[in-house]
């Protein structure tokens, strides 16, 4: 299994764009780097997954280099409910799929 | 349902007692995990369903510790004589598995959880 490092902990305020990087040095060739995001009190919920380069959605953009070792989740304008932990996960989404979750990164959004 | 639900919200025990704490997965999803949560720690992974069996409960972390699943839906995580190291919350989660290769699409949908205290 690929092991991702992530910083424990970020500091943003509203209205800022939030860059959060995760490193996946030991990345396998058919592993997909995925995000979730988990709010107090509530189960993670998927953000955003991606194999290389660049993935968008209406929540999130997802930074993939063309080395793979590294990923980057992009938060455009974050607001006050932003406030959560963010996960970077690296695996095969196929047969018998174990996500491995991590400590996260907690990102405050103060106002 | 729509979403994942579980079972109950909160359960509040005594130290030797057991409990059990149910989970009804999003329907036609054959994939089933259970994860644990202390607090302010990551998710610990408990055991995974592909339909009733489970290939993999290695994170299930004593013998205290067992899960079943009937039908394909709906699971059940009990804890014999509980301990105050037991104490989290536990979560369930599904997946949909794609294709007849049982290729799972990767995204979980988890529920809000079982906070469990044991006194």
């Amino acid at each position: 299994l690929a092991k991702t490092t992530q910083p424990i902990s970020m500091d943003s305020y509203e209205g800022q764009e939030v860059n959060i990087t995760c490193s996946h040095n030991n990345i396998a060739t058919n592993d997909y780097i995925t995000w979730y995001q988990q709010f107090p009190s509530q189960g993670p919920r998927f953000i955003i997954q991606g194999y290389k380069t660049k993935v968008t959605n209406e929540v999130a953009s997802l930074f993939i280099p063309a080395d793979r070792k590294s990923s980057t989740l992009s938060l455009p304008r974050v607001s006050l409910s932003d406030t959560a932990v963010y996960y970077c996960l690296v695996g095969f989404p196929g047969g018998s799929y174990i996500p491995t979750f991590g400590r996260g990164t907690s990102l405050i959004v103060h106002p | 349902g729509a979403g994942v639900s579980q079972s109950p919200s909160n359960k509040v025990t005594e130290k030797g007692k057991d409990v059990e704490l149910r989970c009804d997965p999003i329907s036609g999803h054959t994939a089933l995990y259970w994860y644990r949560q202390s607090l302010g720690q990551g998710l610990e992974f408990l055991i995974y369903f592909q339909g009733n069996s489970a290939p993999d409960k290695s994170g299930l972390p004593s013998d205290r510790f067992s899960a079943e699943r009937t039908g394909g839906s709906v699971s059940t995580l009990t804890i014999q004589r509980t301990q105050q190291e037991d104490s989290a919350v536990y979560l369930c989660a599904s997946s949909l598995v794609r294709g007849t290769s049982g290729t799972n699409t990767g995204e979980l949908f988890f529920g809000e959880g079982s906070r469990l205290t044991v006194l």
